[in-house]
């Protein structure tokens, strides 16, 4: 089992609609969960981070956290056709340690 | 400097050669982290600095592969006797601690291209 999984994708959704992301992780000892985002051809950039269980919500975007499902998502409302771009699940088990990341997401929001 | 800076930015060699990547991080970064990114791929861990002392190795691929950091800055990724299948983007990132919560800002990456 791979420490991190998102499995679903390619995802494709119309211009304002949500775009729901998801991500599964092994390590229950887990502290930290990231998203980030990667347009093509350049570095991954952080737009998330929560480390509690609930929701966060910040602008358009709302990370949600279940420790006990051991699953993280990322919710994208009035996706526009800027949102085009692959999202990256990350964990932390703590301080000190790798940042272990998904394969990622390719999210393509149709004008 | 004001970001992570890589270089070079592209590097292509021959099957069998010896390359070498940089990785300068961001001043006052104490912790440094490589990865691996091949086309259409997740970012694969390769190696975790703690200061100059290297705490998580796990993610390099084989001997082939070696990485040393010095005066808590710079640091160089070597891979020796290039493959084919080495071929990929070669990301840095830093931040400040290491810590839990902490964000890692990426450099742009090395594209290595093993011909």
């Amino acid at each position: 089992q791979k420490e991190v999984e998102q499995n679903s994708g390619p995802l494709s959704v119309p211009e304002g609609a949500i775009a729901s992301l998801n991500c599964t992780y092994s390590d229950r000892g887990s502290q930290s969960f990231f998203w980030y985002r990667q347009y093509s051809g350049k570095s991954p950039e952080l737009i998330m981070s929560i480390y509690s269980n609930g929701d966060k919500e910040d602008g358009r975007f709302t990370a949600q956290l279940n420790k006990a499902s051991q699953y993280v998502s990322l919710l994208i409302r009035d996706s526009q056709p800027s949102d085009s771009a692959t999202y990256l699940c990350a964990v932390k088990t703590g301080a000190n340690s790798k940042l272990t990341f998904g394969k990622g997401i390719t999210l393509s929001v149709r004008p | 400097g004001a970001g992570v800076s890589q270089s070079p930015s592209n590097k292509v060699t021959e099957k069998g050669k010896d390359v070498e990547l940089r990785c300068d991080p961001i001043s006052g970064h104490t912790a440094l982290y490589w990865y691996r990114q091949r086309l259409g791929q997740g970012l694969e861990f390769l190696i975790y600095f703690q200061g100059n002392s290297a705490p998580d190795k796990s993610g390099l691929p084989s001997d082939r592969f070696s990485a040393e950091r010095t005066g808590e800055s710079v640091s160089t990724l070597t891979i020796q006797r290039t493959q084919q299948e080495d071929s990929a983007v070669y990301l840095c990132a830093s931040s400040l601690f290491g810590g839990s919560n902490e964000k890692l800002f990426f450099g742009s990456g090395t594209q290595l291209s093993v011909l």
